[in-house]
């Protein structure tokens, strides 16, 4: 069974500095990586995704997150915070195994992101 | 170019009825995907659909069913509502070959 944990309910920080939420993942093969984003009332919005090749992976509006096999850690930054960052934040993983579709999220991380 | 639409927006049924929800998936996506989520938990999983068939599903009874019509769109239903199946129903579509889902808005179900 594959599984995504993000250890942190809510992450504060203050705007201009970096921000780092964190994403750990099990999977039986190798994993695919992804991180969503989700406003209020609204649905989950794609920033990016590991799927093989350079470790740093960069997305939308800024954001990268580093793929660390050794420590399954996908983890989600960004040098410089925006007021409008604060959201919430989802992890998800998806075996690359053949046959296997099922894209499994974690529980969320709520970033504020303090003017 | 429209993204991932769903309808209705809100829906409240009684205990024990049935409901069915829409789908019409981002412009040139043949891929479709159900998810279901709880108030403050991530989404989970429901099943995907591909070429008009369940391709995988996830960890939910078969009250939950699926269709995916020929022109890619598709429906969720669910029989025999329970007050736990309260939550917001999400439609992800992806493009051919790709690994990414775009999700829609959802729908809010309220079983009373």
């Amino acid at each position: 069974a594959q599984s995504v944990a993000q250890p942190e309910d809510q992450v504060n920080v203050a705007e201009g500095n970096p921000l780092t939420v964190k994403c750990t993942y099990s999977v039986s093969g190798n994993p695919y990586l992804f991180w969503y984003v989700q406003y209020p009332n609204r649905g989950l919005q794609f920033l990016l995704k590991y799927i093989t090749g350079d470790n740093l992976v960069k997305g939308s509006y800024g954001f990268e997150a580093e793929f660390n096999k050794s420590q399954t850690s996908f983890h989600l930054k960004k040098p410089s915070a925006l007021v409008s960052d604060s959201a919430l934040y989802f992890c998800a993983v998806r075996d690359s195994g053949a046959g296997s579709y099922q894209l499994t999220f974690g529980k969320g991380t709520k970033l504020s992101v303090i003017p | 170019d429209a993204g991932v639409t769903q309808s209705p927006t809100h829906l409240i049924k009684t205990r024990g009825q049935q409901v069915t929800l829409r789908c019409s998936p981002k412009s040139g996506h043949d891929t479709v995907s159900w998810y279901q989520q709880a108030l403050g938990q991530g989404p989970q999983f429901i099943f995907q659909y591909y070429e008009e068939e369940e391709r995988q599903r996830g960890n939910f009874p078969d009250r939950f069913s699926g269709h995916q019509f020929p022109n890619y769109s598709s429906e969720l239903n669910v029989n025999a509502l329970l007050l736990g199946d309260s939550a917001l129903y999400l439609c992800a579509s992806s493009p051919p070959r790709a690994y990414e889902q775009y999700f829609g808005p959802g729908t809010r179900l309220t079983v009373t």
